[in-house]
């Protein structure tokens, strides 16, 4: 049982803007900043968006996150068939003192 | 380009010693800005975070975990360690090395490592 509460799954076809969420508490998302990370077929995780909307350099702008309260969001506008991988959300617990993650949505693109 | 690479042995045994060592390159792990912690993901399922540590040896560990684990850091070889004892097969996983920075006051993890798959079993 994940800490931080994600959809199993998602899909959605070529084009199409789908969302993803990522729901906790006050000691973690109401607390600190969410990260979401994208993980291909038999890779290493690789960092999405940091600090609930930020996106490293080189991750298109296709992907957007936000935050309210204790959710969090993570959209992807212009689906594209190399979306489709698990993705995670994280974030620092103060309670636990300690990060937390998602359980992980896996992403379909039809 | 900043790099880390886990290794270790493939196979463990049930009731004996988990040991992975995670090789930084392309950075200095001495530097402040930065913890290095372990994250591991059993197969098919998904991220557990283990611990983390700083270059002058402060660690903080899940508490499902605490009593088992325990990770160093040799600021000499660019690498951080982790044993993890008395193991089972839950303790089957892919282990990742990752790095932690703080951006504007708050934690992130921001590269991780190609990961290394261990196995529990006789």
């Amino acid at each position: 049982q994940s800490v931080l509460t994600q959809p199993p799954s998602a899909s959605g076809t070529p084009g199409q803007r789908v969302t993803i969420s990522c729901s906790g508490s006050t000691s973690n998302i109401g607390s600190n900043t969410v990260n979401w990370y994208q993980q291909l077929p038999g890779t290493a995780p690789k960092l999405l968006i940091n600090s609930n909307n930020q996106r490293p350099s080189g991750v298109p702008d296709r992907f957007s996150g936000s935050k309210s309260g204790t959710s969090a969001s993570l959209a992807i506008s212009g689906l594209q068939s190399e979306d489709e991988a698990d993705y995670y959300c994280a974030a620092w617990d103060d309670s636990l003192k300690g990060w937390v993650f998602g359980g992980g949505t896996k992403l379909t693109v039809l | 380009q900043l790099q880390l690479q886990e290794s270790g042995p493939g196979l463990v045994k049930p009731s004996e010693t988990l040991s992975l060592t995670c090789t930084v390159s392309g950075g200095s792990i001495s530097s402040s800005s930065y913890y290095w912690g372990w994250i591991r993901q059993p197969p098919g399922k998904g991220l557990e975070w283990i611990g983390s540590i700083n270059y002058s040896g402060n660690t903080y560990y899940t508490p499902s975990l605490k009593r088992r684990v325990t990770i160093s850091v040799d600021t000499t070889k660019n690498q951080i360690s982790l044993k993890l004892t008395s193991v089972t097969a839950a303790d089957s996983a892919v282990y990742y090395c990752a790095r932690q920075v703080m951006v504007r006051g708050f934690q992130v993890i921001d590269y991780w490592g190609q990961g290394a798959l261990v196995t529990v079993s006789s």
